[in-house]
């Protein structure tokens, strides 16, 4: 069995500086790693994907993730984040069952 | 129509109520899912069709039955709900039901039962 956490239910933060979405994972099994986002009254749509090869995994809007197996983590960063992206991110593992943490609600603030 | 549509888009019923839920996918996938999204608890896993045949079914309540007459369309038949099955309903599909294939979701159908 999976299960994910997203330590952060919100993150403020303000135009032009950098985020970082933090998600720690457990599983017996190898996993397949993702970030999706949703935007208000949208569904989800797939930022970035883990499979393997290269740690350091490059998304959409300009949004990378690193897998750390050590530390059982894939965080999310953007070096500098826009009005734009402000939305809900979720981080997902799949092993045996594809398994959603709860969601980290990304407000930008001019 | 392109990507996943999914009608209503809003949906109020009563308890007593009979209702449905569509889904329709234009991307030639083979895989399909229903997903229930409740304000701050994670995505969870209702269902899944992999060929139109039913590979999941995680433990949801006889109320929600689904139907997938073809691997374009899924339904999700609603009745004699509970107030707690409020909640946004999404749909997904992807290109088979393997570890990896990305999940392209629709926009939902945010259901009141009152």
């Amino acid at each position: 069995a999976q299960s994910v956490t997203q330590l952060d239910s919100q993150v403020p933060v303000f135009e032009e500086a950098p985020v970082e979405l933090r998600c720690n994972y457990s599983s017996s099994v190898s996993v397949y790693l993702f970030w999706y986002v949703q935007y208000p009254n949208q569904g989800l749509q797939l930022l970035l994907k883990y499979l393997s090869g290269s740690t350091l995994v490059k998304g959409i809007n300009g949004f990378e993730a690193e897998f750390n197996k050590s530390q059982t983590s894939f965080h999310l960063r953007k070096p500098s984040v826009h009005i734009s992206d402000t939305a809900e991110y979720f981080c997902a593992v799949k092993g045996n069952k594809l398994v959603f943490g709860a969601g980290t609600i990304l407000r930008v603030k001019s | 129509e392109t990507g996943v549509t999914q009608t209503p888009r809003h949906l109020v019923m009563g308890m007593t109520n009979k209702k449905s839920l569509k889904c329709e996918q234009h991307l030639g996938h083979n895989a399909m899912y229903w997903y229930k999204q409740s304000a701050k608890k994670p995505l969870e896993l209702m269902f899944v069709y992999n060929f139109k045949e039913q590979t999941e079914n995680n433990s949801v309540p006889s109320r929600f039955s689904p139907e997938c007459p073809n691997s374009s369309h899924l339904f999700l038949h609603l009745h004699t709900l509970q107030p707690e099955d409020s909640a946004l309903y999404l749909c997904a599909s992807s290109q088979d039901w393997t570890e990896y294939n990305e999940q392209f979701f629709g926009p939902g159908t945010r259901l009141t039962v009152l």
